[in-house]
C-alpha cells in the first residue's frame, strides 16, 4: 500500500525566514497532493493541494512543489509568521479520484519564533 | 464551503461500554466518508473507509468487530467503539468528500478518553 514519509518531524524558525517540508509517497498511481495544517487539538484544515498534471502551485506565501518521477513534493513557506506555527501534515491521495482515502505523512511541528 | 460535522467534540466513558460518534456532511451528499484515529503527537492514520449502503472498508489491523461503522444515509456514517478499553483513548476524526473533484474535509474530531 501508500506509504508517505515526511521529514523534519520538527522545524524551528525566525519570524520572516522560510520554512520547507519534504514529503515522499511510495504509489506511483497517487495523484494528489494536499498539504494540512494543523493546531493543537483542532481539526486539519487545508492550506494548498496539488495534482500530479502540475508541477508547482502557489497561494501567497505557500507554494507547493511536485516532483513526480522523484516522487516527492514539498511544501514552502516564506515570510513565516509566529501565526504559522503549528503541525503541518502532507498526504496522497490513493487512486485517481480526489475525494478518495488519504494517507498521511508523520507530520512536522513547525515552530515560528518572534 | 462544505462542512462536515462530528459529534460529540469529547466523550469520557468507562472501560467496558460503547461509545457512538456520529459524522454528518451538512450541505452535501457523500457517498463516501473516511474514519481517522489520531494518537498524541502522532500523524492520522486511517480506520475505514464508510461507504454509504454497503459494508465499510478497514486497514489492516482495524478490528471491524470493535470500530462498528454503519453509513445508513448520503449524510451520516456512525461509529461505534464496542468495549471501550483505555488503550482506545484518541482523537477520532472522520472526514467526506462530496464529489469526485473536490477535497476533503474533515470533522472537528471527537476526544474519547476511556477510564
Amino acid at each position: 500500500g501508500e506509504n508517505v514519509e515526511q521529514h523534519p518531524s520538527t522545524l524551528s524558525v525566525q519570524e520572516g525566514d522560510s520554512a520547507v517540508i519534504k514529503c515522499t509517497y511510495s504509489d506511483s498511481a497517487s495523484n494528489y497532493f494536499p498539504w494540512y495544517k494543523q493546531e493543537l487539538g483542532k481539526r486539519p484544515q487545508l492550506i494548498i493541494d496539488i495534482r500530479s498534471n502540475v508541477g508547482e502551485k502557489k497561494d501567497q506565501r505557500i507554494a507547493v512543489t511536485l516532483n513526480k518521477t522523484a516522487k516527492h513534493f514539498s511544501l514552502h513557506i516564506t515570510e513565516t509568521q509566529p501565526e504559522d506555527s503549528a503541525v503541518y501534515f502532507c498526504a496522497a491521495s490513493i487512486g485517481y479520484n480526489q475525494g478518495g482515502k488519504l494517507i498521511f505523512g508523520q507530520g512536522t511541528e513547525l515552530s515560528v519564533k518572534p | 464551503g462544505a462542512v462536515v460535522s462530528q459529534h460529540p467534540s469529547w466523550v469520557i466513558c468507562k472501560s467496558g461500554t460503547s461509545v457512538k460518534i456520529e459524522c454528518r456532511s451538512l450541505d452535501f451528499q457523500a457517498t463516501t466518508m473516511f474514519w481517522y484515529r489520531q494518537f498524541p503527537k502522532q500523524s492520522l492514520m486511517l480506520m475505514a473507509t464508510s461507504n454509504e449502503g454497503s459494508k465499510a472498508t478497514y486497514e489492516q489491523g482495524v478490528e471491524k468487530d470493535k470500530f462498528l461503522i454503519n453509513h445508513a444515509s448520503l449524510t451520516l456514517s456512525t461509529l461505534t467503539v464496542t468495549s471501550a478499553h483505555p488503550e482506545d483513548s484518541s482523537f477520532y476524526i472522520c472526514s467526506a468528500s462530496g464529489t469526485y473533484n473536490s477535497p476533503l474535509h474533515f470533522g472537528n474530531g471527537t476526544r474519547l478518553t476511556v477510564t
